[in-house]
């Protein structure tokens, strides 16, 4: 298997643009999350799905965030509109998760950096 | 709210020298601890994993150790290697992981 699949690997945009990052989880895996990774706050979960539905996003900072995950094999998180702020690591991970005995894949990450 | 601490936040070795990494966390209710290891402009990649009910994991010269009652659990690496040195993270819960900082590990040939 691929593994967890990123894309773009780097984004630069200015600020105010719409943002869109893409996630291709392992083929099987029921359980998909979301992460940003910063120096000053570490690494801090976003949002996580279970098939498709999400289950707890109470890590989206704001309005400005949203995630979908409209099949098993695809996810988006959006940032409209960016903010510098918003400049971090993106990390998206999957998990088959049984009885949540099973450890997070994770992707390459998409590195973003908003001018 | 889990708070996860990771000491020291960078170690310096030399090779062959034996690593002990340390990971404290707040709340003793946790589901299971996790060690990652986090190579520069990459993801993570899992070490070891340690349900709640078990004390240690072991892999390699890797083992894990966890104790729940004084929230700590310690990462041994035997031997250490140049291709040791990367970013360890110590990460708890179940669905929803609470992680540490890291400890950034350089060991020197």
């Amino acid at each position: 298997d691929a593994g967890v699949i990123q894309s773009p690997r780097h984004e630069v945009t200015e600020m105010g643009q719409e943002v869109t990052l893409r996630c291709k989880p392992i083929s099987g895996h029921d359980y998909l999350f979301w992460y940003r990774q910063t120096m000053m706050r570490g690494l801090e979960l976003l949002i996580y799905f279970n098939n498709n539905v999400p289950i707890d996003d109470s890590g989206m900072p704001e309005d400005r965030f949203s995630a979908k995950m409209p099949n098993a094999s695809f996810s988006t998180l959006k940032i409209q509109p960016s903010e510098p702020r918003d400049s971090a690591v993106y990390f998206c991970a999957s998990s088959p998760m049984a009885n949540g005995q099973e450890t997070q894949y994770f992707g390459p990450g998409t590195r973003l950096l908003v001018l | 709210k889990q708070e996860v601490t990771q000491i020291p936040a960078a170690l310096s070795v030399p090779e062959g020298e034996n690593l002990v990494l340390n990971c404290s966390f707040t709340d003793s209710a946790i589901y299971n601890l996790q060690w990652f290891r986090q190579d520069p402009g990459k993801g993570l990649t899992s070490l070891l994993l340690i349900q709640s009910s078990q004390r240690e994991q072991t892999s390699g010269r890797l083992n894990a150790s966890l104790d729940k009652s004084s929230g700590r659990s310690t990462l041994y690496i035997a031997a250490s290697q140049p291709g040791d040195s990367a970013t360890y993270l110590c990460a708890v819960g179940d669905y929803k992981l609470s992680f540490g900082a890291g400890t950034t590990v350089t060991v020197r040939a």
